[in-house]
C-alpha cells in the first residue's frame, strides 16, 4: 500500500530565515506530488504540483518554491521567510482524482 | 475567485440524526467531485467521490448527491456518529485536463459538530 511521509510535523522559523519541507512517496511509482497550503480560516489552497522527476508547476505567485530530485521526493523550499507564509503545508499525490494526503507539518513564521 | 463555496462554516447536529454538509460550484465544467475529512493537526483523508454523470453515490453511512442545474452538492452522513466530528471539504479537479494531474481547488469547509 502507498504511504506518505513529510517531516518535520511542526516548525518555527524567524521571519527572513530559510526553509525545506521534505515529502517521499512509497509503494508507488512516479506520482503525481503536489504541495497545499491551509492558512488560518481558509481551505486548502494548490501552491506546486510536479508530474515528473523535475517537471514543477507553480499555481500562485509567491516567495515558495518547489524541488523534485527523485521520482517519490518532493520539497518546498524558501530563501527568506514571510509572516504570510505561517500554516498549514500538506504534501499529497494522486491517483487518477482522488488525492491522498500526508501528516502535514505546521509552520509558524515568526 | 472561489470556484467551490461551502457557505457553512459549521454545523452542529445530534448523534444518531443526518448531517447534510452543503457545496457550491460556479464552473460548469467540473466533471468529478470529491470530499475530504479532516481532523485538527492532520491531514485530510479522501471520503467520497462522484462522477458527473451520476446523480447519487453512496459508500456505508456516506451518500453524495450532485444536481448539477443548481450546480450543488451535498454530502449526506447516515446515522452520525461521534466520529464523524471534524472539518468537512468539498474539491473539484482545478482544470478539466483529464485524470486531476492539475490538482484540485477545495471549499472553505464546514465544520460538523455532533452533539452527544
Amino acid at each position: 500500500s502507498q504511504t506518505i511521509h513529510q517531516w518535520p510535523a511542526t516548525l518555527v522559523q524567524p521571519v527572513g530565515s530559510p526553509l525545506s519541507l521534505e515529502c517521499t512517496v512509497e509503494g508507488t511509482s512516479n506520482p503525481n506530488l503536489y504541495w497545499y497550503r491551509q492558512a488560518a480560516g481558509r481551505g486548502l489552497q494548490l501552491l506546486f504540483y510536479s508530474v515528473g522527476i523535475g517537471q514543477i508547476s507553480s499555481e500562485v505567485p509567491q516567495n515558495l518554491s518547489a524541488s523534485r530530485p527523485q521520482d517519490r521526493q518532493f520539497i518546498l523550499s524558501s530563501k527568506k521567510l514571510l509572516l504570510s507564509d505561517s500554516g498549514f503545508y500538506l504534501c499529497a499525490w494522486s491517483s487518477y482524482y482522488e488525492q491522498y494526503f500526508g501528516p502535514g507539518t505546521r509552520l509558524t513564521v515568526t | 475567485d472561489q470556484q467551490v463555496k461551502q457557505n457553512s462554516p459549521s454545523l452542529s447536529v445530534q448523534e444518531g440524526r443526518i448531517s447534510i454538509l452543503n457545496c457550491d460550484y460556479t464552473n460548469s465544467m467540473f466533471d468529478y467531485f470529491l470530499w475530504y475529512k479532516k481532523y485538527p493537526a492532520e491531514g485530510p483523508t479522501f471520503l467520497i467521490s462522484i462522477s458527473s454523470i451520476k446523480d447519487k453515490n453512496e459508500d456505508g453511512r456516506f451518500t453524495v448527491f450532485l444536481n448539477k442545474s443548481a450546480k450543488h452538492l451535498s454530502l449526506h452522513i447516515v446515522p452520525s456518529q461521534p466520529g464523524d466530528s471534524a472539518v468537512y471539504f468539498c474539491a473539484a479537479p482545478l482544470r478539466n485536463s483529464g485524470g486531476g494531474a492539475d490538482g484540485l481547488t477545495f471549499g472553505k469547509g464546514t465544520h460538523l459538530i455532533i452533539q452527544p
